[in-house]
C-alpha cells in the first residue's frame, strides 16, 4: 500500500500569506494525485487533479506542482474562507487501491 | 449538474453487516464517471478509502477492508451500493460515496454524497 505523508500537521498563517503545504508519497504515483479541501461538516471538496490541474471552478490562488513521490500544494494568498484541512490523495494504476494522506490543517494565526 | 445521496442505517449492531446504497442522479452510473467510490472519515480523524467499483462491475478494495468488504453496481436503480460485514465500533464514521474525475472541454471536477453518519453500537 502506498503511504502518504502530510507536512506540516498544522500550518498557522494570517489571511493573505502564502500557504506551502507538502504531500510525499512512500513510492511512485507518477501524477495521479489529487488535493482536497475540506471545512467541518462539509464533504471534501475538490482542488487539484492529476498533481497541477485545476479542477472546474477553482480560483487561480491555487496551484499544485510535483511528480513521482514529492507534491506540493501552494495557496498564494490565503483568502478568509480558505482556512480548512487539506488532503492529498494518490491515485495510481498499481497497486490499484488508493489512499490519502493524513490533511493538514490551515488555521488562522 | 451530477448529484449522489447516501441511505442507509444509521445505527449497526457489533457483528452485523453495515449495508449502504449511493444514489446518483442527474447523470447516467454508466456514463461519464469511470468508478464510483467509498470514502469514511471517523468522527475527528481523516479521510480513509474505502473501495470503488468501475463501470464495468470489477472492484478495487482498501487491504484493510478487504476481506469483509463488497462494493457493486446496480445500472438499472442508478446506485452502487457498500457492504461490510462483521463490524466493529472502528467503524464508526461517516460514510461518503464520490465519483471519479468528470471530465469536459472546460476541465474536471468530481461529485460527493452529503456523507452519512453510521455507529457502530449494541
Amino acid at each position: 500500500e502506498i503511504v502518504l505523508t502530510q507536512s506540516p500537521a498544522t500550518l498557522s498563517l494570517s489571511p493573505g500569506e502564502r500557504a506551502t503545504l507538502s504531500c510525499r508519497a512512500s513510492q511512485s504515483v507518477s501524477n495521479y494525485l489529487v488535493w482536497y479541501q475540506q471545512k467541518p461538516g462539509q464533504a471534501p471538496r475538490l482542488l487539484i487533479y492529476d498533481a497541477s490541474s485545476r479542477a472546474i471552478g477553482i480560483p487561480a490562488r491555487f496551484s499544485g506542482s510535483g511528480s513521482g513521490t514529492d507534491f506540493t500544494l501552494t495557496i498564494s494568498s490565503l483568502e478568509p474562507e480558505d482556512f480548512a484541512v487539506y488532503y492529498c490523495q494518490q491515485r495510481s494504476h498499481w497497486p490499484p487501491s488508493s489512499t490519502f494522506g493524513q490533511g493538514t490543517k490551515v488555521e488562522i494565526k | 449538474q451530477v448529484q449522489l445521496q447516501e441511505s442507509g442505517p444509521g445505527l449497526v449492531r457489533p457483528s452485523q453487516t453495515l449495508s449502504l446504497t449511493c444514489t446518483v442522479s442527474g447523470g447516467s452510473i454508466s456514463i461519464g464517471s469511470s468508478s464510483w467510490s467509498w470514502i469514511r472519515q471517523p468522527a475527528g480523524k481523516g479521510l480513509e478509502w474505502v473501495g470503488r467499483v468501475y463501470t464495468s462491475g470489477s472492484t478495487n478494495y482498501n487491504p484493510s477492508l478487504k476481506s469483509r468488504l463488497t462494493i457493486s453496481l446496480d445500472t438499472s436503480k442508478n446506485q452502487f451500493s457498500l457492504k461490510l460485514s462483521s463490524v466493529t465500533a472502528t467503524d464508526t464514521a461517516v460514510y461518503y460515496c464520490a465519483s471519479s474525475l468528470y471530465c469536459t472541454n472546460t476541465g474536471c471536477q468530481d461529485f460527493w454524497g452529503q456523507g452519512t453518519l453510521v455507529t457502530v453500537s449494541s
